[in-house]
């Protein structure tokens, strides 16, 4: 079993939908969740960065994390064309090692 | 100006070569990284280097060597290349530990023939 599980689609969805996107992770020592978007030939860029249960609102984004069920969430509202990427969550104990989901292709269409 | 370059951006090379990937971070950050990721956009970290010091060293087969001259570089050095070898690998650099955030280079696309 990986320590961070992530559904690598594809997910298709037009332009204006509100997105979800799940990761559940094994790790109780997990501290740290993150949520990186990559563009296509692009490295990973920081999208969301939250410590323990709770959400985390930064315009049209969203992070929740539930430690209880050891789940963690992105919301996109109102996603738009340039939304579209692979959304990678990440999750790490506060170490040199942080641990990745295999990323969701994400599909926005106009 | 970029923060995490590393270089080359291609790298397309024959069985068993010798290779070295480059990576240098304008941050100020303590805390290097190489990760590998396959053609499954999956992303798996092999390295990670805090103030020149190696930390964590990921199972990773012993023709990858790491080398930080400071702290603003890391480089990566692979022997006798394998077809397995095939992989986008990254650079990343971060301030202190896990809990900061990492700031990824655009990758080194390296194709074994």
């Amino acid at each position: 079993q990986k320590e961070v599980e992530q559904d690598p689609g594809p997910l298709s969805v037009p332009e204006g939908a509100i997105v979800s996107l799940n990761c559940t992770y094994s790790n109780s020592a997990f501290q740290y969740f993150m949520w990186y978007r990559q563009y296509s030939r692009k490295g990973p860029e920081l999208l969301m960065y939250t410590y323990s249960s709770g959400n985390k609102e930064d315009g049209r984004f969203t992070a929740q994390v539930d430690k209880s069920s050891k789940y963690i969430s992105l919301f996109i509202r109102d996603s738009q064309p340039s939304d579209s990427a692979t959304y990678l969550c990440a999750s790490d104990t506060g170490g040199f090692k942080t641990i990745f989901g295999a990323g969701t292709r994400l599909f926005v269409k106009a | 100006d970029t923060a995490v370059s590393q270089t080359p951006k291609y790298l397309v090379t024959q069985m068993g070569n010798d290779k070295s990937i480059k990576c240098e971070q304008n941050l100020g950050h303590d805390t290097m990284y190489w990760y590998k990721q396959d053609s499954k956009k999956f992303l798996k970290i092999m390295f990670s280097y805090n103030n020149k010091e190696l930390i964590i060293n990921e199972t990773v087969p012993n023709r990858f060597s790491p080398k930080s001259p400071d702290k603003a570089h890391l480089n990566l050095h692979i022997n006798s290349l394998e077809l397995g070898d095939s992989a986008v690998y990254f650079c990343a650099s971060s301030q202190d530990q896990g809990n900061q955030p990492q700031h990824f280079g655009d990758g080194t696309r390296l194709s074994i023939l």
